[in-house]
């Protein structure tokens, strides 16, 4: 599975617009872009899934330009309680593998 | 309400006592599989599992069993914990599709090995 790279960490104040850039250079035509966001001591939570162009849900949107070597997490009008841990993950469809990298940790302040 | 459910949330025990964690799923899942977390080293996973009585290793195995004689159980067994076993604990579940792979993640069983 391609491995993924995210800043380790971003700060941003409530109400703005927050964009965390993925790279994953080795991605494979049948692997998906998804993103989890875990809060401490509590398991992962599925936030978005993608394969190409433009995903959006009630919570996020997800952009992923034509070649697919990169992606963004867009957060819309952040709030406090937005502050939490953000992965970026390469999931092969028919695989029970999903590998975790080291997250993005985004820190919202007043 | 879909949901993953482990038990205990958390557990404190002694060196070589065996334990068991046990994971429950209502989703129907086929996919099913064990993580651990640790500080700087993020989520690991130790065993998964395909379907019923089929299992894998995952990538930090040693130190743990599982067994999968039922879709929904997917209990996690400490035959001899050690104190390098001291983890926050998460169980998933998620069905295999190429356009959904969501994974549902419990709550977390917090473990010491002391």
């Amino acid at each position: 599975l391609a491995k993924t790279t995210q800043p380790i960490s971003m700060d941003s104040y409530e109400g703005q617009e927050v964009n965390i850039t993925c790279s994953h250079n080795n991605i494979a035509t049948n692997d998906y872009i998804t993103w989890y966001q875990q809060f401490p001591s509590q398991g992962p939570r599925f936030i978005i899934q993608g394969y190409k162009t433009k995903v959006t849900n009630e919570v996020a949107s997800l952009f992923i330009p034509a070649d697919r070597k990169s992606s963004t997490l867009s957060l819309p009008r952040v709030s406090l309680s937005d502050t939490a841990v953000y992965y970026c993950l390469v999931v092969r469809g028919s695989a029970s593998k999903i590998i975790f990298g080291s997250g993005t940790r985004l820190s919202i302040r007043p | 309400e879909a949901q993953v459910t482990q038990n205990p949330r958390y557990l404190i025990t002694v060196t070589g006592k065996k334990l068991t964690v046990t994971c429950s799923q209502n989703m129907n899942h086929e996919y099913m599989s064990w993580y651990r977390q640790d500080p700087g080293l993020g989520l690991r996973q130790i065993y998964y599992s395909m379907n019923v009585e089929v299992t894998d290793k995952g990538d930090v195995p040693e130190g743990y069993k599982v067994s999968r004689k039922e879709k929904r159980n997917f209990p996690l067994i400490l035959e001899s914990p050690s104190p390098n076993q001291t983890s926050l604990y998460f169980c998933a579940s998620s069905s295999p599709g190429a356009e959904n792979t969501e994974a549902f993640f419990g709550q977390g069983t917090r473990l010491t090995v002391v």
